[in-house]
């Protein structure tokens, strides 16, 4: 699986919308980008995933370059319980039995 | 919504004692995978399954076994708890026939071995 980058921390004021970068350079073409997050002490959130085109559910948005190099996670209207871990993990569609990479991830603040 | 439900939030054991992790998912998922997490280690996968009494080890089955009875429910068990079991337990679910393994989390065991 291709290796993703993050800042180690972010920001975000309550209200306001938190956009988090992650770069994944080496991604493949049958790779997707995942986005995670993990609120202390519980287990992983699903946000969203997508291959090429740009996504959008309750949670968020994904927005990935027209090279897939690199992909931000938009979070439109941060709360004080949008706090947490973020992952991006870059991986190909079926693995069965692949361990679920998780890197240190972005941890966000948002701040009232 | 999916939801995987674990059985404990928090856990206690003796050394030498045997655990029971349950997880149960009612999103009628055929794939169920158990982790643990440890800071510094991320995620390590140790069993999984993608069928009724189907299993497979994953990156560390050492002292971990599994049962996966009914679709919806896959049990972890630590035969003999040792304090490096220390950790917590995550379990996850996911559809079978998918374009992408999309995994759902359950809320996680904290288990303390003494």
């Amino acid at each position: 699986d291709a290796k993703t980058t993050q800042p180690t921390s972010m920001d975000c004021a309550e209200g306001r919308a938190a956009n988090l970068p992650c770069n994944h350079s080496t991604i493949s073409g049958n790779e997707y980008v995942y986005w995670y997050r993990q609120i202390h002490s519980q287990g992983p959130q699903y946000i969203i995933h997508g291959l090429k085109n740009n996504e959008t559910n309750e949670m968020a948005s994904l927005i990935i370059t027209e090279d897939r190099k690199s992909s931000t996670l938009i979070l439109p209207h941060a709360t004080l319980r949008d706090t947490a871990v973020y992952y991006c993990i870059v991986r190909v569609g079926v693995v069965y039995g692949q361990n679920f990479v998780f890197g240190p991830g972005t941890r966000l603040s948002v701040l009232p | 919504d999916v939801k995987v439900t674990q059985s404990s939030r928090y856990l206690v054991k003796r050394t030498g004692e045997k655990v029971f992790l349950e997880c149960v998912q009612d999103m009628d998922h055929e794939n169920m995978f158990w982790y643990r997490q440890d800071p510094g280690l991320g995620l390590r996968l140790i069993y999984f399954s993608y069928d009724v009494k189907m299993k497979e080890k994953g990156d560390i089955p050492e002292g971990y076994s599994v049962s996966r009875e009914k679709k919806e429910r896959f049990s972890l068990i630590l035969e003999s708890a040792s304090t490096n079991q220390t950790s917590m337990y995550l379990c996850a679910s996911s559809p079978a026939g998918a374009d992408t393994d999309t995994q759902y989390f359950g809320p996680g065991t904290r288990l303390t071995v003494l």
